[in-house]
């Protein structure tokens, strides 16, 4: 079974620092994607960032990189110059391309302080 | 309306109604899902349809009853609740053979069972 660990179930940052959330997955597939996604108190999940597995290069999304290692089994999320509205639950989710199932992590609650 | 729409907002029951969950894509997708969200637990896949296929969770309880008339339509019916199934339940739809680009979300809805 593929499962999803978030470690840190709250983090806090600074407005315009850096931040990292992480995440960890177990899997025996060699070809899959990684999620991250955001759920603000609208309570909507949204995209993030993804990744494929089979591409080495991490992911970026303006503000948001990750730091993907696949032997590792690591993905994180890096949220640089923090902004209030990026306070949110972050979801890491693992998928396989077949079938069609996601799985999440417990989720991080990021608070950003002005 | 885009993406997805979910229906009612807030719900509150009592153990002995019967009451439905609507959830609604305007996505072109054909692959729709139902997830349970509890508090600092990892999101929970009860139920998943797609091509037309049900796929479903063996643990979901039979007090939970899903309908899927057409791929842009999803039920999730619910009698003689328990209160441990107060959480907030989440659609999401996809499109098969993009599994790269995730899921999308509705707003979900959440469920009091007095």
């Amino acid at each position: 079974a593929q499962t999803v660990t978030q470690s840190q179930p709250e983090m806090s940052v600074q407005e315009a620092e850096t931040v990292t959330l992480s995440c960890t997955y177990d899997t025996s597939e060699s070809d899959y994607y990684l999620f991250w996604y955001k759920q603000p108190p609208s309570r909507q999940m949204i995209l993030v960032i993804r990744q494929e597995a089979y591409k080495q290069q991490n992911a970026t999304e303006n503000r948001f990189s990750v730091n993907f290692q696949k032997a590792a089994k690591s993905f994180s999320l890096k949220i640089s110059d923090s902004q209030l509205g990026d306070a949110a639950m972050y979801f890491c989710a693992y998928r396989r391309r077949i079938p069609n199932d996601m799985r999440f992590g417990a989720g991080t609650r990021l608070t950003v302080k002005p | 309306e885009t993406g997805v729409t979910q229906t009612p907002r807030h719900l509150v029951m009592g153990m002995t109604n019967k009451k439905s969950l609507k959830c609604e894509q305007h996505l072109g997708h054909n692959a729709m899902y139902w997830y349970k969200q509890s508090a600092k637990k990892p999101l929970e896949l009860m139920f998943v349809y797609s091509l037309e296929e049900r796929v479903e969770n063996n643990s979901v309880p039979s007090r939970f009853s899903p309908e899927c008339p057409n791929s842009s339509h999803l039920f999730l019916h619910l009698h003689t609740l328990q209160p441990e199934d107060s959480a907030l339940y989440l659609c999401a739809s996809s499109q098969v053979g993009a599994e790269g680009a995730g899921y999308t979300f509705g707003s979900g809805t959440r469920l009091t069972v007095v």
